[in-house]
């Protein structure tokens, strides 16, 4: 079966100041990871995902993540943040397949401060 | 932003009650999908769907039931309202595969009293 965790609930930083948010996975099998955004009072957005190819995934706003298969990892990171970018993150994965059923972490609060 | 829309907003009910919750979609998507979304949980799928009159359980699927009966509306039925259920629902569209991104409403915020 396949788990997702985010290693922090909360993190706190500075305005412009870098952020990387921690995701870990298990699986047995060939995954695809995602980032999605939720702003306070919203629904979630994609952020970016990984499917395939170069490890490391350009996304919207000025995220990028990296897929570390033998660490089963994908980090988030921004490496300047803004005050807009305060909302919660979540990294979900899902399998192959065509039901595209996602298994969504707990998601990190990021908290950002001026 | 995709064509989703989630009714109501926001509901208040009693234990026992039933409850339904309804999506709608205007971008013809093949599946859709519910979660509800708890402190510390994340988003938990409870039950989704491929096609008209084509649904499947997903991790927390006790206690609820869905239908579909047109590309653009998926419903989700609390027969019987629990405490434990009251949460925020998510639904969610995508055009199919497991690359394909999904889309997400605006969310229904459930109390149940």
């Amino acid at each position: 079966a396949q788990s997702v965790t985010q290693l922090d609930s909360q993190v706190p930083v500075f305005e412009e100041a870098p952020v990387e948010l921690r995701c870990n996975y298990s699986s047995s099998v060939s995954v695809y990871l995602f980032w999605y955004v939720q702003y306070p009072n919203q629904g979630l957005q994609l952020l970016l995902k990984y499917l395939s190819g170069s490890t490391l995934v350009k996304g919207i706003n000025g995220f990028e993540a990296e897929f570390n298969k033998s660490q089963t990892s994908f980090h988030l990171r921004k490496p300047s943040v803004h005050i807009s970018d305060t909302a919660e993150y979540f990294c979900a994965v899902t399998k192959g397949g065509n039901t595209g059923k996602l298994i969504f972490g707990q998601g990190t609060t990021l908290q950002v401060k001026p | 932003d995709a064509g989703i829309t989630q009714s109501p907003r926001h509901k208040v009910t009693e234990t026992g009650t039933p409850v339904t919750l309804r999506c709608h979609q205007t971008e013809n998507h093949r599946y859709m999908y519910w979660y509800r979304q708890d402190p510390g949980h994340g988003l938990r799928l409870i039950h989704y769907s491929y096609g008209v009159k084509d649904t499947d359980k997903g991790e927390v699927s006790d206690g609820y039931s869905v239908s579909r009966s047109k590309t653009e509306d998926f419903l989700l039925t609390l027969e019987s309202a629990t405490s434990s259920q009251t949460s925020v629902y998510f639904c969610a569209i995508s055009e199919g595969s497991s690359t394909d991104t999904q889309y997400f409403g605006p969310g229904t915020r459930l109390t149940v009293l």
